[in-house]
């Protein structure tokens, strides 16, 4: 286990639609990231929050918005879902800038 | 983009057998870290190596590092069946105030008994 939580497990919508996918970090981890994992992309670096505030964006679209609230844990909002967008999304936390990352378990999104 | 790519794609030995993966990256880093990912579940760091080391263990884990040839290796001695898994390598981007790792897409072991 490794501390970080994800709700919900598994998500099926449809096109058009919008989605918020949850994290909570491991208890004390002050950064927040989320990756997308597909079969054709691999897993790509979304976004990095830290304490709040948004410290790195990696392959964002624009559809889609993170937060990270003062109690840490943070959302990923996705929107206008297409087919494409059918993917395992992961957050992640870690004590330090350049450390070990811990990872949820995931969000399995699939958009019919 | 990938900054981590990972040799081979995938790779499937007999149990007992040493398994080494590589993977190769572009831009120089800080660190260079291994993680496991189970068929659909959360990635699980393996090890982390910095760009002034040049090897490193853990366990049944040997990591080697070659920051002239922007390159690494895992070796797996002695596999297991629950070693089955896909291998992925990740750098950090060494530039200021950023701080996502970015992961190659993977080695998928397979381990057979």
């Amino acid at each position: 286990d490794s501390g970080v939580t994800q709700t919900p497990k598994h998500l099926i919508t449809a096109t058009g639609q919008r989605v918020t996918l949850r994290c909570s970090p491991r208890s004390g981890d002050l950064s927040v990231y989320w990756y997308q994992q597909s079969l054709d992309q691999g897993l790509q670096f979304l976004i990095q929050y830290y304490n709040g505030e948004e410290r790195a964006k990696g392959n964002i679209l624009e559809r889609f918005s993170a937060q990270q609230f003062p109690d840490l844990h943070s959302e990923l909002n996705l929107s206008s879902l297409e087919l494409g967008d059918s993917a395992l999304y992961f957050c992640a936390s870690s004590a330090r800038s350049g450390g070990e990352l811990f990872f949820g378990e995931g969000s399995r999104l699939t958009v019919l | 983009s990938q900054q981590g790519e990972e040799d081979p794609q995938a790779l499937s030995i007999q149990e007992g057998e040493n398994a080494t993966m590589n993977c190769s990256y572009k831009t120089s880093i800080n660190n260079l870290q291994w993680y496991r990912q189970n068929s659909g579940r959360g990635l699980v760091h393996l090890i982390l190596i910095r760009s002034n080391e040049r090897e490193k263990h853990s366990g049944r884990l040997r990591v080697t590092l070659d920051t002239s040839k922007k390159s690494s290796s895992l070796l797996i001695t002695a596999s297991r069946a629950a070693d089955t898994a896909s291998y992925f390598c990740a750098t950090d981007a060494f530039r200021r105030g950023a701080d996502g790792l970015t992961f190659g897409k993977g080695t998928h072991l397979i381990i057979q008994p």
